[in-house]
């Protein structure tokens, strides 16, 4: 089966511009996550979707950053405006269900490597 | 809630020698845990996964991890260490209570001499 999909895979941008990225998951996957990792660390969720609806955003800096996963399938990640510190990778993944037992296995994207200059 | 800690953030060890990568967790009750593995711009991809069955779990290239309730740990190991093990890998736990989010560990660099 085809993977996680992500686009672009590098991004250089000026603080204070808006920079997009997307994701198309493995098709039947019904959650949707997006992660930033920032060099050096672990990653951490930012927004997981079950289908298109939002299951968890506390994490997500909502003054900055949106998400919308529209028709349940693709996803797209926007930053507006960039600040310094969004320099880092953001991962895309998905499962196939949400199990709240805690037995999720995600397939990650190569990820998109954003730079704030 | 729940964490986990990498207790070495670089590990390097010469090609053919056993690999040790320690985690440990922390949670109120029996976790899933998970280890992932990061190549240089790759993905994130699971090598083996423990949802309280067999506390020895087996994964993928000959990697396993014995989960130890005792001591709170989730070691990853391998006998013999190849060139293409050289990677990221990340230690995590799923939270019970925020529906199965994953919680990932700081991450431990393995560099493999030849």
């Amino acid at each position: 089966e085809a993977g996680v999909a992500q686009s672009p895979r590098y991004k250089i941008i000026e603080k204070r511009q808006s920079v997009a990225f997307w994701c198309n998951p493995i098709s039947g996957h019904a959650t949707l996550y997006w992660y930033q990792q920032i060099l050096g660390q672990g990653p951490k969720l930012l927004i997981q979707f079950q289908n298109n609806g939002v299951v968890d955003d506390s994490q997500l800096p909502k003054d900055r950053f949106s998400a919308e996963r529209l028709k349940g399938v693709d996803s797209t990640l926007k930053i507006q405006p960039a600040k310094l510190e969004d320099s880092a990778v953001y991962l895309c993944a998905s499962s196939p269900e949400r199990r709240a037992s805690g037995a999720n296995v995600l397939t990650f994207g190569a990820g998109s490597r954003l730079t704030v200059l | 809630a729940q964490s986990v800690t990498q207790l070495d953030s670089h590990v390097s060890v010469s090609e053919g020698t056993p690999v040790l990568l320690r985690c440990n967790y922390s949670s109120s009750y029996s976790p899933s845990l998970f280890w992932y593995v990061q190549h240089p711009n790759k993905g994130l991809q699971l090598l083996l996964k423990y949802t309280s069955a067999a506390t020895l779990v087996k994964g993928i290239n000959g990697f396993e991890a014995e989960f130890k309730k005792s001591e709170t740990s989730f070691h990853l190991t391998k006998p013999s260490a190849h060139m293409s093990d050289a990677a990221e890998y990340f230690c995590v736990v799923s939270d019970y209570n925020q529906g199965g989010k994953l919680i990932f560990g700081q991450g431990t660099e393995l560099s493999v001499k030849p």
